[in-house]
């Protein structure tokens, strides 16, 4: 069965602290993979979108790993933000379908 | 250039009624999807247009249909609204050649909600 499961469910870091995103797939077969920050209420906004032969991509302080042999993906968020409290949403694109993880919730505390 | 729009932003229904939401895609895009997002879950995918004809459908039940005009706007339309309806729908536009969803933009979202 296609899964996209993401941890943790739910993340609280103080501003100017990194984090580190999880995302693991059983998504066969696969196209690319890609991050989405979604603000509550708000439609998803895509930070990066990786092929099979990538194995990192940077966007700003947001830099996204992935290792295709263990379908595994991670986004690491650096010097947070207070507007980086948001869910970011792991999307494994797959024969023309996009199948969504349920997101983790990132919460950035002064 | 306009981004994907979604009316309205918000919309309150009772159980039974009808409903219409309504998208427009991004300039240049021909494709539309529609997604469903409960609370604190990811987006389910509900049907994708193309060429003003529905060309995937995701495990909603017929209650969802959908139309696609001419200039590539959607709508949405959820009869017999139940409880378990409510939730964050959401309008994505692509082209139809970006098989990968490379340039896959969503809208904003319209949150219905059902009583």
């Amino acid at each position: 069965k296609n899964q996209v499961e993401q941890s943790p469910q739910s993340l609280i870091i103080l501003e100017g602290k990194n984090c580190t995103l999880q995302c693991n797939y059983t998504v066969s077969p696969f196209s690319n993979l890609r991050w989405y920050k979604q603000d509550t209420g708000r439609g998803p906004v895509s930070l990066t979108i990786m092929t099979f032969s990538e194995n990192t991509k940077s966007n700003g302080r947001y830099t996204a790993t992935l290792d295709a042999d263990t379908k595994q993906s991670s986004l690491h968020i650096t010097a947070s933000q207070l507007s980086d409290s948001a869910s970011y949403i792991c999307v494994i694109g797959s024969q023309g379908n996009l199948i969504f993880g349920k997101g983790t919730k990132l919460s950035v505390k002064p | 250039d306009a981004g994907v729009t979604q009316s309205p932003t918000h919309l309150i229904k009772t159980r039974g009624q009808q409903v219409t939401l309504r998208c427009s895609p991004k300039s240049g895009h021909d494709t539309v999807s529609w997604y469903q997002q409960a609370l604190g879950q990811g987006p389910q995918f509900i049907f994708q247009y193309y060429e003003e004809e529905e060309r995937q459908r995701g495990n909603f039940p017929d209650r969802f249909s959908g139309h696609q005009f001419p200039n590539y706007s959607s709508e949405l339309n959820v009869n017999a609204l139940l409880l378990g309806d409510s939730a964050l729908y959401l309008c994505a536009s692509s082209l139809e050649g970006d098989r990968g969803f490379y340039e896959q933009y969503f809208g904003p979202g319209t949150r219905l909600t059902v009583t």
